[in-house]
């Protein structure tokens, strides 16, 4: 079974450039998830998906931070203008449904703000 | 407020020991907590899940437990390889699905 893609797997920008990054989570998966471990610390949830509707954004920084899941499988993430802070590595995880026991990870974006 | 703390924050062993990593939690309602291995720029893994009825589970060389009553588990890992060098991050799940990681314990096995 194929697994969660991200891509890029790495990342360099300067503060005040714009990025993206992708996922494709696991066919048949429903809900998706990004996302943002600091160096040294657990994941953040940053946004939450369930088919193509968001779930939960409320750890989302609205005014720099964008997500969207068109169709209901892929997505992509978006940080425009980014910051030195936004330095991290970003993970998109999957899960057949909301209330599944276990969420799949992809393998991360790392992402470097200089 | 739903916390999940882990202990210790880093951890050296020599290879062959046995070792107990810890996790605290506040979650409620409690639906599943899930130890995973995160090996250095990869995605974390799933090493165990962990119901409220489940008190212990192994995995090969690994084994949680859980005490629902004092929201504290445990992953024994025994006999560690160079190979279980990682983080190991303790994830409890709130009832309508809401995920709660802790900060890791990072694992460094030595030869």
């Amino acid at each position: 079974e194929a697994g969660v893609a991200q891509s890029p797997r790495y990342k360099i920008i300067e503060k005040r450039q714009s990025v993206a990054f992708w996922c494709n989570p696991i066919s048949g998966h429903a809900t998706l998830y990004w996302y943002q471990q600091i160096l040294g610390q657990g994941p953040k949830l940053l946004i939450q998906f369930q088919n193509n509707g968001v779930v939960d954004d409320s750890q989302l920084p609205k005014d720099r931070f964008s997500a969207e899941r068109l169709k209901g499988v892929d997505s992509t993430l978006k940080i425009q203008p980014a910051k030195l802070e936004d330095s991290a590595v970003y993970l998109c995880a999957s899960s057949e449904g909301q209330t599944a026991t276990e969420a799949f990870f992809g393998q991360g974006t790392r992402l470097t703000v200089v | 407020k739903n916390q999940v703390e882990q202990s210790p924050q880093s951890l050296i062993i020599l290879e062959g020991k046995n070792c107990t990593l810890q996790c605290n939690y506040t979650v409620s309602p409690f639906s599943n907590l899930r130890w995973y291995k995160q090996d250095t720029g990869r995605g974390p893994v799933s090493l165990t899940i962990m119901t409220f009825s489940e008190n212990t589970k192994s995995n090969g060389r690994y084994t949680a437990t859980l005490d629902a009553d004092t929201k504290q588990s445990s992953l024994h890992i025994t006999a560690s390889q160079l190979s279980d060098s990682a983080s190991y991050i303790c994830v409890v799940s709130e009832v309508g699905n809401n995920l709660f990681f802790g900060t890791g314990t990072r694992l460094t096995v030595i030869p």
